[in-house]
């Protein structure tokens, strides 16, 4: 089983609300990743992190953003939590010397009133 | 274009069939793949990284053909439990997980 958790698993909240989303991992994996994905549709890559300080955008584009201070914590942002932001957020870690797998947390469903 | 793309399925079977998806990728970059497996509402779980030479993992076999840029999975004798979207992915190298958009698998009784 991989190390890697999300908090919440659940949260429903209002338009407008500034809300964390968190990600933790214990593996020391330097890269870790956020994608968001609707029901019964393809991941999207949102944001991704080669390691501590380092923040990139993903293909998708978000009103989300990220920070990353220590290796095991890739939290994220919603400044103003809107409907359309309503999601599955998917947090992940890879290790280049494991082959690269990629490790996926349970993620956390949004829904935003 | 998708960089990575699969069959659409979804797939209906009998338990006990086989089943092979297909999946090609445009980016001959591309280093490493992986097939994984996803549950409904649950995240993207390891089958199986796939070689050059081809591996099996018990029921499960994948196939690499780096000159026709195609991956492939047979799953044998399937089960019940074998259904979930399965997940074709690419890694180029120093870059990022390129996931198609998977196909989905029943297996009825």
């Amino acid at each position: 089983e991989a190390d890697i958790y999300q908090t919440p698993r659940y949260l429903v909240i209002g338009t407008g609300k500034k809300i964390t989303l968190e990600c933790s991992q214990t593996m020391g994996h330097d890269k870790m990743y956020w994608y968001q994905q609707d029901p019964g549709m393809e991941l999207h890559l949102i944001h991704y992190s080669y390691g501590v300080n380092s923040t990139e955008k993903g293909d998708l584009s978000s009103e989300s953003t990220v920070s990353r201070i220590r290796t095991e914590h890739f939290p994220l942002t919603l400044e103003s939590a809107r409907p359309s932001h309503t999601s599955q957020y998917l947090c992940a870690s890879s290790d280049p010397l494991s082959a690269d797998t990629q490790y996926f947390g349970p993620g956390t469903r949004l829904t935003v009133l | 274009r998708k960089e990575v793309e699969q069959d659409p399925g979804p797939f209906n079977v009998p338990e006990g069939a086989t089943v092979a998806f297909n999946c090609t990728y445009s980016n001959s970059a591309s280093q490493s793949f992986f097939w994984y497996r996803q549950d409904c509402r649950k995240e993207p779980k390891l089958l199986m990284s796939v070689y050059s030479s081809g591996n099996e993992d018990g029921r499960f076999t994948a196939q690499l053909n780096r000159a026709s840029q195609y991956i492939s999975l047979l799953i044998r004798d399937s089960k019940l439990s074998d259904s979930a979207t399965y997940l074709c992915v690419g890694l180029n190298y120093g870059q990022n997980f390129v996931f198609g958009p998977g196909t989905r698998l029943s297996v009825l009784p």
